[in-house]
């Protein structure tokens, strides 16, 4: 797993904490995302940063704050967050700019558990 | 808009015989396709991707998918189950400009009996 890598693997955390999920990409990059996978649901796009700048939010809770200060890394810092917010959070990294589209390239996701 | 649907939540072969994931998705322009596999507590792998080329597409570990245009179809084969394929697949259509905008079907549970 040395393409994209995801620090915590794991995180609990009661309501009132706040958290911050890591992602590094190694594969020159410029575009990453953050996805949430929950139970029974399909993947959900949450953020997309392409060469740093947030090009989309898909209506996510203010609670979920992203940050990308750079083409290879990428935050979620988290605060106040639900039960219902305990999920898989997965980041990926993607080339940009061609119009063509060569697929997304997936780090192992954070477990993140709600209490 | 695009949406993909995947045929089957759960697949189950066993070890040696064909394996067969169905994916069927609808688009207003050329799409590009994707399945990626997910182990047990494990990111997504991408499996393979069809971007207008070839239409039968080879992908890693033997997987190959078919892109059919006519039935709007991409469904996933392997000529011969193994037990590490056991895993979920997921079936991904693109219509956004470079990688945006993937939708992600619900995916298929592959369960290989030995």
């Amino acid at each position: 797993e040395t393409g994209v890598t995801q620090t915590p693997r794991h995180l609990v955390m009661g309501m009132t904490n706040k958290k911050s999920l890591k992602c590094e990409q190694h594969l020159g990059h410029n575009a990453m995302y953050w996805y949430k996978q929950s139970a029974k649901k399909p993947l959900e796009l949450m953020f997309v940063y392409n060469f740093k700048e947030q090009t989309e939010n898909n209506s996510v809770p203010s609670r979920f704050s992203p940050e990308c200060p750079n083409s290879s890394h990428l935050f979620l810092h988290l605060h106040t967050l639900q039960p219902e917010d305990s999920a898989l959070y997965l980041c990926a990294s993607s080339q940009d700019g061609s119009g063509v589209p060569f697929g997304q390239y997936f780090g192992p996701g954070t477990r993140l558990t709600v209490l | 808009a695009q949406s993909v649907t995947q045929l089957d939540s759960h697949v189950s072969v066993s070890e040696g015989t064909p394996v067969l994931l169905r994916c069927n998705y609808s688009s207003s322009y050329s799409p590009s396709l994707f399945w990626y596999v997910q182990h047990p507590n494990k990111g997504l792998q991408l499996l393979l991707k069809y971007t207008s080329a070839a239409t039968l597409v080879k992908g890693i570990n033997g997987f190959e998918a078919e892109f059919k245009k006519s039935e709007t179809s991409f469904h996933l084969t392997k000529p011969s189950a193994h037990m590490s394929d056991a895993a979920e697949y997921f079936c991904v259509v693109s219509v956004g400009a470079g990688s945006y905008q993937l939708t992600f079907g619900k995916g298929t549970k592959l369960s290989v009996i030995p």
